[in-house]
Parts: C-alpha cells; sequence; structure tokens
C-alpha cells in the first residue's frame, strides 16, 4: 500500500532563517513524489515535483525538495523563510500508472518576524 | 488561478439529504479527479473520470457517486450525508489516464467546495 507521512504538525522558524518541512513515503516501484501548499479557506497550489532525474528539485517561491531513495524521503526546504510563506504544506506520492495521489496529513507552517 | 473552478463554495445541508458539487475542468483537460479533505487532515481520493468513465475509486461508500459529461466538467454526489462528510471537497483536473504522463504541474486544483452537514 502507499502512504506518505509528514512527521511534523507544525513547524516553526524564524523570518530569514532556512525551513525544512519532513516527509518520508512507502510506495512499490518508483515513486512519483509531489509538494502542494495550501493557505487558509483555498485550494491547493503546486509547488514542485520529482519524478526522475536529479535528486534536488527546484520549484516554486524559492522552494526545494530533495529525493532521497535509501530513506525514502522527500523533504521540503527554503534556504530563507518569508513570513508569507505561512502555509499548511502537504506531501503527495502518486505511482506509476495510478490513477490518484496518497496526501500526508500536512504541515502548517509558521513563520515568525 | 488554475483555471478549475468549483460550486457551490460553501454549503450546508441536512443530515440525510443528498448533495451535488460541481466542477468546470481546465481547458483541455480530459480528466478529473474528486478528494474529500476533512478538517486537519490531508486530501482523501474518492473517485477519478477520465473521458466520462469512471477510472478509478477509493475507499468510499457507493453513496459517493460522480459523473462528467462530454465536455469533461463533473459533478459529485453524496446521498443520505452522514455529519461526518463535512469537508472540504476538492476538484482536480488534469490531461490523460492515469499517472503515466504525469507532470505536476499539469494537475491543478480548484479552490473547494466546503460542505457542511447539520
Amino acid at each position: 500500500a502507499q502512504s506518505v507521512a509528514q512527521p511534523e504538525d507544525q513547524v516553526n522558524v524564524a523570518e530569514g532563517n532556512p525551513l525544512t518541512v519532513k516527509c518520508t513515503y512507502s510506495v512499490s516501484g518508483n515513486p512519483y513524489l509531489f509538494w502542494y501548499v495550501q493557505y487558509p479557506n483555498r485550494g491547493l497550489q503546486f509547488l514542485l515535483k520529482y519524478i526522475t532525474g536529479d535528486n534536488l528539485v527546484k520549484g516554486s517561491y524559492g522552494f526545494e525538495a530533495e529525493f532521497n531513495k535509501s530513506q525514502t524521503s522527500f523533504h521540503l526546504k527554503k534556504p530563507s523563510a518569508l513570513v508569507s510563506d505561512s502555509a499548511l504544506y502537504f506531501c503527495a506520492v502518486a505511482k506509476y500508472n495510478f490513477n490518484k495521489f496518497y496526501f500526508g496529513s500536512g504541515t502548517k507552517l509558521n513563520v515568525k518576524p | 488561478e488554475t483555471g478549475v473552478t468549483q460550486s457551490p463554495t460553501h454549503l450546508i445541508k441536512t443530515r440525510g439529504q443528498q448533495v451535488t458539487l460541481r466542477c468546470s475542468s481546465q481547458s483541455g483537460h480530459n480528466t478529473v479527479s474528486w478528494y474529500q479533505q476533512a478538517l486537519g487532515q490531508g486530501p482523501q481520493f474518492i473517485f477519478q473520470y477520465y473521458r466520462e468513465e469512471e477510472n478509478g475509486r477509493g475507499n468510499f461508500p457507493p453513496r459517493f457517486s460522480g459523473l462528467q459529461f462530454p465536455n469533461y466538467s463533473s459533478e459529485l454526489n453524496v446521498n443520505a450525508l452522514e455529519l461526518d462528510d463535512s469537508a472540504l471537497y476538492l476538484c482536480a483536473s488534469s490531461l490523460g489516464r492515469g499517472t503515466g504522463s504525469l507532470s505536476g504541474n499539469t494537475i491543478y486544483f480548484g479552490e473547494g467546495s466546503w460542505l457542511t452537514v447539520v
């Protein structure tokens, strides 16, 4: 069975500091990994994806994520956090030829001035 | 703006009633997926429609049903509403069947429909 774990319900970081939001996954075969962000009362916005190739993926708004196959992780990172990055972040996995995403439970990122 | 529109944005229903939620997919997209996001949880896959046929279903009872129309818009119908059906219902639009041709930024989510069952 496919699953995604986001071990932290909440991450607090000061503006200007680096941030990391953790994600581990379990899927048979090669995974397709995604990060989405959700602002209050809004839908999901795509940030970045890993399909194949370079393990370091760069996405929208200065975010990046590193695929680590041995640790089955896909942590989201940003070198310098902004207050406007405060939102709910979801990691998701899809399996090739599978028709749906499995989402993690989400991590609330709080960036304080 | 993702080009995916959902209606209504908010609604309140009474337990036992029926509800229909609607989704207009992004122009050119032929696949629509529906997700339920309960408060404090990640979205859960309900089902997907590809070219008007169901193309996979999650762990939801039969009272959750759907349709996709020739213009690829879609409806989610829920019968015999229960209190636990209260959630944000998200529609996702994409091109192609499954994820074989997947590139994540072609999967666009709408803003969702908030359903409250009282």
